[in-house]
């Protein structure tokens, strides 16, 4: 079974500081890990992945993630935040040992970045 | 544009009534598949097909939803006998040889 938690119902940062939106997975094998962003009545645009290799993934508008596989965790930065990132987050999980390619995703998280 | 585009993208019906969907992938994925997103949660998978054949089917999708990707390229997702409970955002993706889904930009459901 995969699964993703992410704690934080929502996240609210001013204009210009450090944005984090944490998220934790749970996997049989190795994971496969994404971030998508939703705006209001909009499908989901992908972020970044993480495969396999350097733990600091960067990805668009200039978020990035950091993969720790001891604490499962797969936290999306961005280290100056923009109020036009304010949307919701969602974090997904595949299970990279399985032909399963379904995404279990997370609750999701609304950022909210106040001018 | 050369994403992954959905129609309609807002359907409002009366209970009861069947509700056809379409979604058309990126060119070149063989991989489609179809989400189910209700207010404050993420999505939730519904069915995946590789080309044609419809390899995986959640428990989410009763006897009242069925999909076919019938040339390999578009789906459709139909829902008969719609009830309040299917209200939703159905969501389409589509992958290549790549594991990165792209997302289309979704049909919202609302059953009166």
């Amino acid at each position: 079974a995969q699964s993703v938690a992410q704690p934080e119902d929502q996240v609210n940062v001013a204009e210009g500081n450090p944005l984090t939106v944490k998220c934790t997975y749970s996997v049989s094998g190795n994971p496969y890990l994404f971030w998508y962003v939703q705006y209001p009545n909009r499908g989901l645009q992908f972020l970044l992945k993480y495969i396999t290799g350097d733990n600091l993934v960067k990805g668009s508008y200039g978020f990035e993630a950091e993969f720790n596989k001891s604490q499962t965790s797969f936290h999306l930065k961005k280290p100056s935040a923009l109020v036009s990132d304010s949307a919701l987050y969602f974090c997904a999980v595949r299970d990279m040992g399985t032909n399963d390619y379904k995404l279990s995703f997370g609750a999701g998280t609304t950022v909210t970045v106040r001018a | 544009d050369t994403g992954v585009s959905q129609d309609p993208r807002h359907k409002i019906t009366k209970r009861g009534q069947n509700v056809t969907f379409r979604c058309d992938p990126i060119s070149e994925h063989n991989r489609l598949y179809w989400y189910r997103q209700t207010l404050g949660q993420g999505p939730e998978f519904l069915t995946y097909f590789q080309n044609e054949a419809q390899l995986e089917k959640s428990r989410l999708l009763s006897d009242r939803f069925s999909a076919e990707r019938p040339k390999g390229s578009f789906s459709t997702l139909e829902i008969q006998r719609t009830e309040q409970g299917d209200s939703a955002m159905y969501l389409c993706a589509s992958s290549g040889i790549s594991v990165s889904k792209f997302f289309g930009p979704g049909t919202r459901l609302t059953v009166l």
